[in-house]
């Protein structure tokens, strides 16, 4: 069994639609993120949800919507797609609190591509 | 602000030791990882660090200074399958909820 699946793993679609990606943990973690990364391959964290709770929401474009409907699950929802959001999307997943041990685990990744 | 530094590339030969810097500046730090990625890959966990000193898994190590907000990742006995991208993380909050990841050295490993 995966412990972080995310869907789709590629998509590609063109400039102004709207696109989602899921991701779900099998791992009994309370915190799931959600993490842009570039061409460059810097790694930005987007969004972490805490129990279904949102944490960090890092100077994201509005048209980025994460939902979290159970500790399991966090979806990401882009709106109005531009060029620039081309990119890998890595949902990641982890204990808080005293069972944080520094270590995410990551789904494959998603990588989206705008014409 | 947030600020993680590691070099962009680094180059070495089988069997060599490999240290990859990271020195960071961030509003919070509870704590230092690294991780290693290989192309067309996820991002997987290698070592932590809260308090100062040395970690050893193996080939690998992990040294944090917190008074000098400077820590590094040391490969020992270089290995091919070790070329990937290097990436130094700090925990930004007490929950461990915020994760800020440096922008990743390249290792190429050459025979």
């Amino acid at each position: 069994d995966t412990a972080v699946s995310q869907t789709p793993k590629y998509l590609v679609t063109q400039m102004g639609n709207d696109k989602s990606i899921k991701c779900e943990q099998n791992l009994g973690h309370d915190t799931m993120y959600w993490y842009k990364q570039d061409s460059k391959k810097f790694l930005k964290i987007m969004f972490s949800y805490n129990n279904k709770e949102l944490i960090i929401n890092e100077t994201v474009p509005n048209r980025f919507s994460p939902k979290s409907p159970d500790k399991a699950h966090l979806n990401l929802h882009i709106n109005s797609l531009e060029l620039g959001d081309s990119a890998v999307y890595f949902c990641a997943s982890s204990h808080s609190g005293q069972g944080f041990t520094g270590e995410l685990f990551f789904g494959e990744g998603s990588r989206l591509t705008v014409l | 602000g947030q600020s993680l530094e590691q070099p962009s590339e680094v180059t070495a030969v089988e069997g060599a030791i490999v240290q990859i810097n990271c020195t960071y500046q961030t509003s919070g730090f509870y704590g230092l990882s690294w991780y290693q990625q290989h192309d067309g890959g996820a991002p997987t966990f290698l070592s932590y660090n809260a308090l100062d000193g040395l970690e050893e898994t193996g080939r690998f190590s992990s040294f944090l200074s917190r008074s000098d907000s400077y820590g590094y990742l040391l490969l020992q006995e270089l290995q091919m399958k070790d070329s990937a991208s290097y990436f130094c993380a700090v925990t930004a909050n007490q929950a461990g909820t915020a994760l800020i990841f440096g922008k990743g050295t390249t290792l190429s490993v050459s025979s």
